[in-house]
């Protein structure tokens, strides 16, 4: 079965610094999703990467989808305390759209004033 | 517009009774998707719903069950609840067509004594 694997699983930047999350599919990824998390709330819709190579932002937060599609990163430039929270990447299992999304387990991000 | 609404956001419930869990998906929305989030397994996807009709269903026991309304607007129901069914449960809401994207609600908190 397809697995997601986040990393790191925790991230402690002083403010002002630029970050990158890594999100790595043992299958290719159809649909990969982020989210940002506070904890014990609902999750954030960030971004969603479909084509190999495709690259997205808002304000100061950029995805990718490498070419081959099985792994997608999320750059943060100049963090801000705002920023903090849990990341998650999400996927579309086996390439289909029935809300049926697998997740990694996040990467716990604080940034320090 | 309104977004994904979960009601009630907290509740206590005692070992063996059963509890009910409401979602409202956003406006035109036909697909309503459930999860369970522990800090040990993290996200897992429970089932999916579409015109009143269950279309995928995680890996959980029968105590989980669902239902969607002609409205759209779905409800879970935990039967002799457990310990371990202490956890955040989220729902999602899409489209449904293909990369629609889904759009989660603030969760519902639910502990187990």
């Amino acid at each position: 079965s397809q697995e997601l694997e986040q990393s790191p699983q925790s991230l402690i930047v002083q403010e002002g610094k630029n970050l990158t999350i890594n999100c790595t599919s043992s299958k290719t990824l159809y649909g990969l999703y982020w989210y940002k998390q506070k904890y014990g709330e609902g999750l954030i819709f960030l971004m969603m990467l479909q084509k190999g190579g495709e690259e997205k932002s808002h304000e100061k937060i950029t995805a990718k989808l490498d070419e081959k599609k099985q792994q997608s990163s999320l750059h943060i430039t100049a963090s801000q305390p705002s920023h903090a929270g849990i990341y998650l990447c999400g996927a579309d299992r086996n390439g289909g759209s029935q809300g049926n999304l697998i997740f990694g387990k996040g990467t716990k991000l604080s940034v320090k004033p | 517009k309104a977004g994904v609404t979960q009601t009630p956001r907290y509740l206590i419930k005692t070992r063996g009774q059963q509890v009910t869990l409401s979602c409202s998906p956003i406006s035109g929305h036909r697909s309503v998707s459930w999860y369970q989030q522990t800090p040990g397994q993290g996200l897992q996807f429970l089932f999916e719903y579409f015109s009143e009709t269950q279309r995928n269903k995680g890996n959980f026991p029968g105590r989980f069950s669902g239902r969607q309304f002609s409205n759209s607007r779905s409800e879970m129901n935990v039967s002799t609840l457990e310990l371990g069914d202490s956890a955040l449960y989220l729902c999602a809401s899409s489209l449904a067509g293909m990369y629609a994207g889904y759009t989660f609600g603030s969760g519902t908190r639910l502990t187990v004594v």
